[in-house]
Order: structure tokens, then C-alpha cells, then sequence
């Protein structure tokens, strides 16, 4: 089985500050990543997400990561935060052509990195 | 709006009692799912199913069943509610192909007294 490993638990930043997630994966194969956001009081929402080609993918509302394969990496990233950007964010993984009656579709999540970003 | 929907969306019970969290969809997914959210736990899988008449369990099965009613719904009962269950409860669906991330709904916040 997957395991997704987000470093962070708990980032506080100050608005305009750069922000930068960590998340790794222990996957050998190749795999699709996602970032999804929860913002208090909501369900999780997709972010952004990376299947194949350019491992610099760009998402919604500034966000973007970049995949790094000898890593084992997908880290999320913005320029400049908002206060509006203060929410809980997981990165998740699934595996690539997936025995279909075993892990079909399946996610692995992270445990999740709360951001607080100071107006 | 299309989407995933979860009822009720709080819920509080004593230990022993039972319910049964509701979870549809009308995107056509064949896959749903069933997650508990705790506090620096992320989320836990605890019953999936890949197609209707089909079910799976996750990470975190003991305590709960399962029945995948047709292709829009699932739904996910406690037979005998424990304080370890309180949590937030969210259910989700994806398309077939493993490339598709989920949709959520909007979750059930569960507390067992």
C-alpha cells in the first residue's frame, strides 16, 4: 500500500508570504497526484492534480506543484498567500493502472497540513 | 447542482444506539466511498465500492457496515455506536478510470456520547 507523508502539520504565515507544502509518496510505480483544499467548515475540493507531461502543474487560485519523480515528490506551492488561503490541505496519490479489483480509483491521503496565514 | 450528497449533516448519539449515514450521487460514478476525518489523522478509508453490488473494506472497517444500494447510493451504518466513532464523516465518488481525483460531499459531523 501507498503512504503519503505531508510534513508540515501546521504552517502560520503572514499574507504575501510565499508558501511552499511538502508531500512524498512511497509508491515505486508510476503514479497520479492531487492536492486538495478544505476550507473550515467545507469538504475537500480538488486543488490541482497531475496525471502525465509537464510536472509543473498549475491549479486554481495561484496554487501550483511540481512533481519531482526521483524524489518521490509533489509539493505544493504559492507566490504570495491570502488571507482567503487559510485552510487544510491534503496531498493525495493513486497508482497507475491499478489492479482494477484491488485498488481501483483508490486514494491514499496524507494526514493533512493546517495553513493560517495572518491578514 | 450535480454532486455528492450526505445526510444528516450532524448527528449526535449515545454509546449503543445505531444510524445509518445516507450518501447519493448523480455524476453516473461507479465508485464510492466512505472516509472518517479525525483531528491529525487525516482522512481513513473505511469501506469503498468499486461498482454496484460490490463492496470493500478500507483501512478502518470494525464497527461499521456498508450496503451500496444501487449505482447512487451508499450508505454507511453503526450498529452500535462507540465514542471512539465520533468524527466527521465524508463520502465520495470517482469516475472508472484511476486518473480521476474525487468528489466530495459535504460530510457528517458524528458525536457519540
Amino acid at each position: 500500500a501507498q503512504s503519503v507523508s505531508q510534513h508540515n502539520h501546521h504552517v502560520i504565515l503572514s499574507e504575501a508570504a510565499s508558501l511552499e507544502l511538502g508531500c512524498n509518496y512511497s509508491y515505486g510505480g508510476t503514479v497520479n497526484l492531487f492536492w486538495y483544499v478544505q476550507y473550515p467548515g467545507q469538504h475537500l475540493q480538488l486543488l490541482l492534480k497531475y496525471f502525465s507531461g509537464d510536472p509543473l502543474v498549475k491549479g486554481i487560485k495561484g496554487f501550483e506543484a511540481e512533481f519531482i519523480k526521483s524524489k518521490f515528490s509533489f509539493n505544493l506551492r504559492k507566490p504570495s498567500v491570502q488571507w482567503s488561503d487559510t485552510a487544510e490541505y491534503f496531498c493525495a496519490v493513486n497508482e497507475k493502472g491499478a489492479d482494477r479489483g484491488s485498488t481501483l480509483g483508490r486514494l491514499y491521503f496524507g494526514r493533512g497540513t493546517q495553513l493560517t496565514v495572518w491578514p | 447542482n450535480a454532486g455528492v450528497t450526505q445526510t444528516p449533516k450532524f448527528q449526535v448519539l449515545k454509546t449503543g444506539q445505531s444510524m445509518t449515514l445516507q450518501c447519493a450521487q448523480d455524476m453516473n460514478h461507479n465508485s464510492m466511498y466512505w472516509y472518517r476525518q479525525d483531528p491529525g489523522m487525516g482522512l481513513r478509508l473505511i469501506y469503498y465500492s468499486a461498482s454496484e453490488g460490490t463492496t470493500d473494506k478500507g483501512e478502518v472497517p470494525n464497527g461499521y457496515n456498508v450496503s451500496r444500494l444501487n449505482k447512487r447510493e451508499f450508505s454507511l451504518r453503526l450498529e452500535s455506536a462507540a465514542p471512539s466513532q465520533t468524527s466527521v464523516y465524508f463520502c465520495a465518488s470517482s469516475r472508472d478510470r484511476e486518473q480521476y481525483g474525487y468528489t466530495f460531499g459535504s460530510g457528517t459531523r458524528l458525536t457519540v456520547v
